[in-house]
């Protein structure tokens, strides 16, 4: 069983809309979580961090559920510039693999005009 | 600014080569990762060290080796090259540690064995 499993997409959707991306995780001992977003040809970079109690960043609210072991991303008033495959992340706390991301294999988005 | 640095964005080599990729970090970070990109695979971890001289297989370990002799520089090398090593190859660096720390990845080289 995959660490982390999340929707490939794609979605598309116009602007101003609304959009959520879920993901999953099998290690109920994780600790940290991310989005982490990748424009194409380009490098991951991270987006934010996902706390316990759920957190926003301006038009980006992120959501964490240990019971489920389920995080999402909503995107609200989406933007062109939002287009763009979003990475779920988890932080591995065992032994040497301290430090050990574990990626989820990404949701592609496109905002169209 | 944080950097990641890798040595070449585009590589051809032969089937058979030798091939070396080189990653350095300006951030003092403990741990330093080698991944592969293919579409519809995601990131897949090749090897990661978590100091000098230390080394992890990660996912896809196979055909690959790796070398930490510096903290702030780490190689990835294809001992004989194969067409199916052919993909994008990032190398990232991160605190070591749980927590929120960000890992940031280098710019990619697109690496094509013919």
């Amino acid at each position: 069983r995959k660490e982390v499993e999340q929707d490939p997409g794609p979605f598309n959707v116009p602007e101003g809309a609304t959009v959520a991306f879920n993901c999953t995780y099998s290690n109920s001992a994780s600790q940290s979580f991310f989005w982490y977003r990748q424009d194409c040809r380009k490098e991951p970079k991270l987006l934010m961090s996902v706390y316990s109690s759920g957190n926003e960043d301006g038009r980006f609210t992120a959501q964490l559920n240990r019971a489920s072991q389920y995080i999402s991303l909503l995107i609200r008033d989406s933007k062109l510039s939002d287009s763009a495959t979003y990475l779920c992340v988890v932080n591995s706390d065992r032994g040497s693999t301290l430090g050990r991301l574990y990626f989820g294999r990404g949701t592609q988005l496109t905002v169209w005009p | 600014d944080v950097k990641v640095t890798q040595s070449s964005r585009y590589l051809v080599k032969r089937t058979g080569e030798k091939v070396f990729l080189e990653c350095v970090q300006d951030m003092d970070h403990e741990n330093m990762f080698w991944y592969r990109q293919d579409p519809g695979l995601g990131l897949r971890l090749i090897y990661f060290s978590y100091d000098v001289k230390m080394k992890e297989k990660g996912d896809i370990p196979e055909g690959y080796s790796v070398s930490r002799e510096k903290k702030e520089r780490f190689s990835l090398i294809l001992e004989s090259a194969s067409t199916n090593q052919t993909s994008m190859y990032l190398c990232a660096s991160r605190e070591r540690g749980g927590g929120t720390y960000e890992q940031y990845f280098g710019p990619g080289t697109r690496l094509t064995v013919t």
